[in-house]
């Protein structure tokens, strides 16, 4: 099966300009994630989605981050405005259903802020 | 979800086993260990995970000590591609939603 697919797979923008990442899940993976990975740490989640539903945000720097999942399928993250401490790679996962283990990773966006 | 503590880097030679440590001494009964591994500039890839039984599957095996404070995951035969950070997680089935990444462990296979 196809893996998750995301788009672009490198970005730099010049700060304050607006930036999106796009997603598209596995087939027939109900629950989607956006994390963040600055360089030399771990992922960092962002956002789950259950569905259309946006059921865990509490990470998400609201202020300047938004996501949206249409149709319970493909996913997109903004930025609007992006600074300088956005640079980092983004990266989508999708797994089955809720309480699944196993959750499938895209190749992440990386964005350059400068 | 329990913190989780992995040494920093590790080193193995080609062909052997690779035996990745991770305590976990905070624990709670229904919390499970997962491991993921990265590979240089790509996505998380799942491993395997466990509750309290052994485990094993195409990838690896993963022992958790009785008392569940301590797991090692096991790469019987490395090879070169199995360079990468790798991630002990401990969460809930719930908490997996979350799945909390610490720093991992950088492990390289030498030739």
């Amino acid at each position: 099966e196809a893996g998750v697919v995301q788009s672009p797979r490198y970005k730099i923008i010049e700060k304050k300009q607006p930036v999106a990442f796009w997603c598209n899940p596995i087939s027939g993976h109900n629950t989607l994630y956006w994390y963040r990975q600055n360089l030399g740490q771990g992922p960092e989640l962002l956002i789950r989605y259950e569905n259309e539903e946006a059921v865990d945000d509490s990470q998400l720097p609201k202020d300047r981050f938004s996501a949206e999942r249409l149709k319970g399928v493909d996913s997109t993250l903004k930025i609007q405005p992006a600074e300088l401490g956005d640079s980092a790679v983004y990266l989508c996962a999708s797994s089955r259903q809720q309480g699944r283990a196993e959750a499938f990773f895209g190749q992440g966006t990386r964005l350059t802020v400068v | 979800d329990a913190k989780t503590t992995q040494p920093p880097s590790m080193d193995c030679a080609e062909g052997r086993a690779a035996n990745l440590p991770c305590n976990h001494s905070t624990i709670s009964g229904n919390e499970y260990v997962y491991w993921y591994r990265q590979i240089h500039s790509q996505g998380p890839q799942y491993i395997i995970h466990g509750l309290k039984n052994n485990e094993t599957n195409e990838m690896a095996s993963l022992i958790i000590t009785e008392d569940r404070k301590s797991s090692t995951l096991i790469l019987p035969h490395a090879t070169l591609r199995d360079t990468a950070v790798y991630y002990c997680i401990a969460a809930s089935v719930q908490g997996a939603q979350k799945l909390v990444f610490g720093q991992g462990t950088r492990l390289t296979i030498n030739p």
